[in-house]
């Protein structure tokens, strides 16, 4: 079993929709929790970093942890096709040299 | 001009060939880092730098080795490239000081084909 499960989809959904992305995760020394955008042939890009549990926001975004259940999500309001990518959640214990451990991904397909 | 650059940004090669992918980062972060991306496989950590004289195996160093010719650059070698080799190859780097985990900035990537 990976450390780190997220559905590798694709999602498809019509533009203007709510999306609702996963990942659970098994090991609970994990307390940072970033996710990555992944553009077709880009390298990945951080989109939000959150600290233990709790919600984040950043405009059409928020990020959810909840760790007594080992889960994350990231919602995304008012898709839009631009917002069409790969979604890489990962995430780490936060000691000095620990390193990342990223989900396989999430493909997002928003259609016009 | 990006911060995380890798060459080149296609190969093909064939099967035994020696392979040297390079990766330069104007960010001045000390730590650097090669990952290998796989369909469903997320990112892999192949190998990882925290300074100069610091390299370390990550996940699956096995049939790659790595060279840190100086704070900006970092290169992967495949000695033999083998076809299971084929993957998508990205370099990132981060700098520890400023958080308290490792945010990671990527390179645009390396498509590498074995055949």
């Amino acid at each position: 079993q990976k450390e780190v499960e997220q559905d590798p989809g694709p999602l498809s959904v019509p533009e203007g929709a709510i999306v609702s992305l996963n990942c659970t995760y098994s090991n609970s020394a994990f307390q940072y929790f970033m996710w990555y955008r992944q553009y077709s042939r880009k390298g990945p890009e951080l989109l939000m970093y959150t600290y233990s549990s709790g919600n984040k926001e950043d405009g059409r975004f928020t990020a959810q942890v909840d760790k007594s259940s080992k889960y994350i999500s990231l919602f995304i309001r008012d898709s839009q096709p631009s917002d069409s990518a790969t979604y890489l959640c990962a995430m780490s214990a936060g000691n000095a040299g620990n390193m990342l451990t990223f989900g396989g991904g999430t493909r997002l397909m928003v259609k016009p | 001009d990006a911060d995380v650059t890798q060459t080149p940004r296609n190969r093909i090669t064939k099967t035994g060939k020696r392979i040297m992918l390079e990766c330069s980062q104007t960010k001045g972060h000390d730590r650097m880092y090669w990952y290998r991306q796989d369909p469903g496989l997320g990112l892999r950590l192949i190998y990882y730098s925290f300074d100069v004289k610091d390299i370390n195996k990550g996940e699956i160093s096995d049939g790659y080795s790595v060279s840190r010719q100086a704070q900006a650059k970092f290169s992967l070698s495949l000695e033999s490239a083998i076809p299971n080799q084929t993957a998508l190859y990205f370099c990132a780097t981060s700098d520890f000081s400023r958080r308290s985990t490792d945010t990671q900035y990527f390179g645009p990537g390396t498509r590498l084909t074995v055949l």
